[in-house]
């Protein structure tokens, strides 16, 4: 079955430690999207990418960066993680960008920070 | 601006009830509304979808239809199961290339 695969599904880091969380997807979509999800609230867009190009949401702390070498994989990098950064991390993708076109979520990464 | 506002959780039914959640949106033009849907410790589902105005999006027997005049997208669902309890959000596809999320309705259904 295509998918959004997540790895890992829970992850835990120190403070300070740099993180790399991992999206890969089956679909062969030209967008891939990274929301971060805190408990009891609806997903925050971070980014996404459209094939190549880069899109930052403007509130997206310069902590969070992301890498996209190729179609199927897409990467979420945290350089110093704090303790306000514990949360769902969720990849999503969509054939188009666009409000018509649906997205596919992963299952998600928790990210516990210690 | 682009907004979703949803009835807050939870909502806790018994099984075999009938089930509303109201969702409202403000947009530009006349976006994609979507229900996802998230089970405990998942991702979110797409549950259903409309295009354009008067669409009913239909899915394991949760509908919902497209209300321009009232800019409503309310789901329901005839008969509620134990395996129906999760967090449901509302989203519609704004002008911009994202989906704007409401705050997820908590449902819970007892046996």
């Amino acid at each position: 079955d295509a998918m959004v695969i997540q790895n890992p599904r829970y992850q835990v880091t120190q403070f300070g430690k740099p993180v790399t969380l991992s999206c890969s997807q089956t679909l062969n979509h030209n967008v891939m999207y990274w929301y971060q999800q805190k408990s009891s609230q609806a997903p925050k867009l971070l980014f996404h990418y459209y094939d190549k190009d880069f899109n930052n949401e403007a509130d997206t702390p310069d902590n969070f960066q992301s890498r996209r070498p190729n179609t199927s994989f897409c990467f979420l990098d945290i350089r110093s993680p704090g303790l306000g950064d514990a949360a769902m991390y969720l990849c999503a993708t969509s054939r188009e960008p666009g409000g018509t076109y649906e997205q596919y979520f992963g299952p998600g990464t928790r990210l516990t920070v210690t | 601006g682009n907004s979703v506002t949803q009835m807050e959780g939870p909502v806790t039914l018994s099984e075999e009830a009938f089930l509303t959640i109201n969702c409202t949106y403000t947009a530009t033009g006349y976006p994609s509304l979507f229900w996802y849907v998230q089970y405990p410790g998942e991702g979110l589902q797409l549950l259903l979808k409309a295009t354009k105005a008067d669409d009913k999006g239909s899915n394991k027997g949760f509908e919902a239809t497209y209300r321009k005049e009232t800019t409503s997208f309310h789901l329901e669902k005839g008969s509620v199961q134990v395996s129906d309890s999760a967090v449901y959000f509302c989203a519609h596809g704004g002008a911009t290339n994202k989906l704007i999320f409401g705050t997820g309705t908590l449902l819970a259904v007892q046996p």
